[in-house]
């Protein structure tokens, strides 16, 4: 079965610091990978996703990750952060577009100011 | 163009009750799934529809039931409800064969 690990539960960092949150993932086959974000009182929201080709993508508001397949790792990058990031961040992956989303437990970004 | 919506935002029943839970998925999207996110974890797939038809089901008890509409909107419905069904209940579409979901704002269901 598919699971999705997390390594930090709780991030706390001052602006501009550099960001690098953990995303590991079980799974023997090809797999979509996904990292969502949930601000204080919004909706997920996609930030960026993986299917195939460059391993490095560019999400939105910054953000980016990185496939290493023989790590079977997506960790989700931002060289600067912002308070406005302080956000619930979450890993997630599927077996085929559409499919059901295994999601890892979150971490949670807090930014100080 | 307006995003995944649910109602109600916020739900009290006590055990025992039975719930329903409403989904009208984005302008074009065809597959709706539900998920449960308990406080401090991530969403848990229960369930995805396409075609009306219940395509994919995740490890949930057959308390927890679905439908869809001609007009892909979704319900999802929970008997006999248990205090541990308190959760932040996720509707998300997408369009057939697409590879992102989009979630809605969620229907937080308090059980006592």
């Amino acid at each position: 079965a598919q699971s999705v690990s997390q390594h930090n539960h709780h991030v706390i960092l001052s602006e501009a610091a550099s960001l690098e949150l953990g995303c590991n993932y079980s799974y023997g086959g090809t797999v979509n990978l996904f990292w969502y974000v949930q601000y204080p009182g919004q909706h997920l929201q996609l930030l960026l996703k993986y299917f195939s080709g460059d391993p490095l993508v560019k999400g939105i508001k910054g953000f980016e990750a990185e496939f290493i397949k023989s790590k079977f790792s997506f960790n989700l990058r931002k060289p600067s952060v912002q308070w406005s990031d302080t956000a619930e961040y979450f890993c997630a992956v599927n077996a085929r577009a559409g499919t059901a989303l295994i999601f890892g437990k979150g971490t949670t970004l807090s930014v100080s100011s | 163009d307006a995003g995944v919506t649910q109602s109600p935002t916020h739900l009290i029943k006590t055990r025992g009750q039975q719930v329903t839970l409403r989904c009208s998925p984005k302008s074009g999207h065809d597959t709706v799934s539900w998920y449960q996110q308990a406080l401090g974890q991530g969403p848990q797939f229960i369930f995805q529809y396409y075609e009306e038809e219940e395509r994919q089901r995740g490890n949930f008890p057959d308390r927890f039931s679905g439908h869809q509409f001609p007009n892909y909107s979704s319900e999802l419905n929970v008997n006999a409800l248990l205090l541990g069904d308190s959760a932040l209940y996720l509707c998300a579409s997408s369009f057939e064969g697409r590879e992102t979901q989009y979630f809605g704002p969620g229907t937080r269901l308090l059980v006592l």
